[in-house]
């Protein structure tokens, strides 16, 4: 079935750092591609998101490409703060099932020092 | 971002107690949705409404009790809870269900405790 694999965490970086978190994910056919954060105490947000091959997905400064030939998804920043510590979800809608429905990946937490 | 609303943030209740999980949303959407995040599991869908109907349940246990009586309002109705259904219950809407590439619209959640 469908499902989104997502690198473990935590992931633990210097302020002004290079942020690289790794999504893959399995599904049939072009599955919509998200991004959610989750700030501590709250519910998710969307990110950034794509919706077909090769779109790029961009927000504060956050992006990913939607790599068909790989399956992957990876979100990516040149430069975190500590405002950024957070749990970040990528997760996939696919075409199978008839609704928008979201499948998550395990989520990874991300811990910024200054 | 008030978007989608949660009452109560917080619950404890005990095994034999009834409860109800309150969402409100006031995005004009049509299709709203419950999931459950337990400690170190995905989040898992519970239930999809859309225009009001149920359209999917996710082999949920009885013991939760969806009901959607307009498109703004969802509710979550609890009795008989197990410890291990301690979690955080996210309420999300969205346009519609029928359209892949919309975005779901979180709620802050409530935080489950079953003694």
């Amino acid at each position: 079935g469908d499902s989104v694999t997502q690198m473990e965490g935590p992931v633990t970086l210097s302020e002004e750092a290079f942020l690289t978190i790794n999504c893959t994910y399995t599904a049939t056919g072009y599955p919509s591609l998200f991004w959610y954060v989750q700030y501590p105490g709250e519910g998710l947000q969307l990110l950034l998101k794509a919706t077909k091959a090769d779109d790029k997905g961009s927000n504060k400064g956050f992006e990913a490409t939607y790599r068909k030939e790989t399956t992957s998804f990876h979100l990516e920043k040149g430069s975190v703060q500590v405002s950024d510590s957070a749990v970040y979800f990528c997760a996939l809608s696919p075409l199978s099932g008839g609704y928008n429905k979201l499948i998550f990946g395990a989520g990874t937490r991300l811990a910024v020092h200054p | 971002e008030t978007g989608v609303t949660q009452t109560p943030r917080h619950l404890v209740m005990g095994m034999t107690n009834k409860k109800s999980l309150k969402c409100e949303q006031h995005l004009g959407h049509n299709a709203m949705y419950w999931y459950k995040q337990s400690a170190k599991k995905p989040l898992e869908l519970m239930f999809v409404y859309n225009f009001k109907e149920q359209t999917e349940n996710n082999s949920v246990p009885s013991r939760f009790s969806p009901e959607c009586p307009n498109s703004s309002h969802l509710f979550l109705h609890l009795h008989t809870l197990q410890p291990e259904d301690s979690a955080l219950y996210l309420c999300a809407s969205s346009q519609e269900t029928v359209r892949r590439t919309d975005t779901q619209y979180f709620g802050p959640g409530t935080r489950l405790t079953v003694l």
